[in-house]
């Protein structure tokens, strides 16, 4: 079965410093999506892409946040200048569809350790 | 962002009874209602859906259930296996479109 896939599955980072966190999504999806979730708590909407641009952004997604689909297959979030509290487990997810009936297919995470 | 909240942080059930799992939205906007289930060190695994014209979803051993007037939703699984412990997550979207998630409830099914 297709699935999504997240490289690193641990990345550890001195604060300040600047993180990729990779994701190849399932090939005929169109709509990616980043989510996060700090330790204990709630599943936390980052950014939907789709057709190259941003379609949606929460407020978490600040500045510091860019998002990119450098080719055909890979699709990053880039945290600038890492801070504590961002570290968390970050979810990529993918559908061939915007519409959420579709069910997102999720990878199995990038815990990003910032110390 | 409290849209989308679980109340029960976990629930035990015994193996063949019924686990029911509870969710309570805010924004009357939502159009579209998931539960995806969770198990350590992977990634939210979608499970069943309803659309706010439904009142009622079943897919096997799995049914939603939608009441819009309350704003509140439920999971039922009858009957309960041992490999349906995980965390639970509830799901709202608005134009079928950006999700939100719950806190999550965390369902254990002892044999």
């Amino acid at each position: 079965e297709p699935e999504v896939t997240q490289t690193p599955s641990h990345q550890v980072t001195q604060m300040g410093q600047e993180v990729i966190l990779r994701c190849v999504p399932i090939s005929n999806h169109l709509y990616f999506y980043w989510y996060r979730q700090i330790l204990g708590q709630k599943v936390e909407f980052l950014v939907s892409f789709y057709n190259n641009e941003i379609s949606e952004k929460s407020e978490i997604f600040d500045d510091q946040f860019s998002v990119e689909r450098p080719d055909g297959s890979n699709f990053t979030l880039k945290i600038r200048s890492t801070k504590l509290e961002d570290s968390a487990m970050y979810f990529c997810a993918s559908t061939p569809d915007r519409l959420a009936n579709y069910g997102y297919t999720f990878g199995s995470g990038t815990r990003l350790t910032v110390v | 962002d409290q849209q989308v909240k679980q109340n029960s942080p976990s629930l035990s059930v015994q193996e063949g009874r019924i686990s029911i799992l509870n969710c309570d939205y805010t924004n009357s906007m939502f159009d579209y209602f998931l539960w995806y289930k969770k198990y350590p060190a992977e990634g939210p695994t979608f499970l069943i859906s309803i659309s706010s014209i439904k009142d009622k979803n079943e897919d096997g051993r799995f049914t939603v259930f939608l009441n819009k007037s309350a704003k509140h939703l439920s999971l039922h699984i009858v009957p309960s296996q041992p490999g349906d412990s995980a965390v639970y997550f509830c799901a709202a979207s608005k134009n079928n479109n950006d999700m939100r998630f719950g806190a999550g409830t965390r369902l254990t099914v002892k044999p």
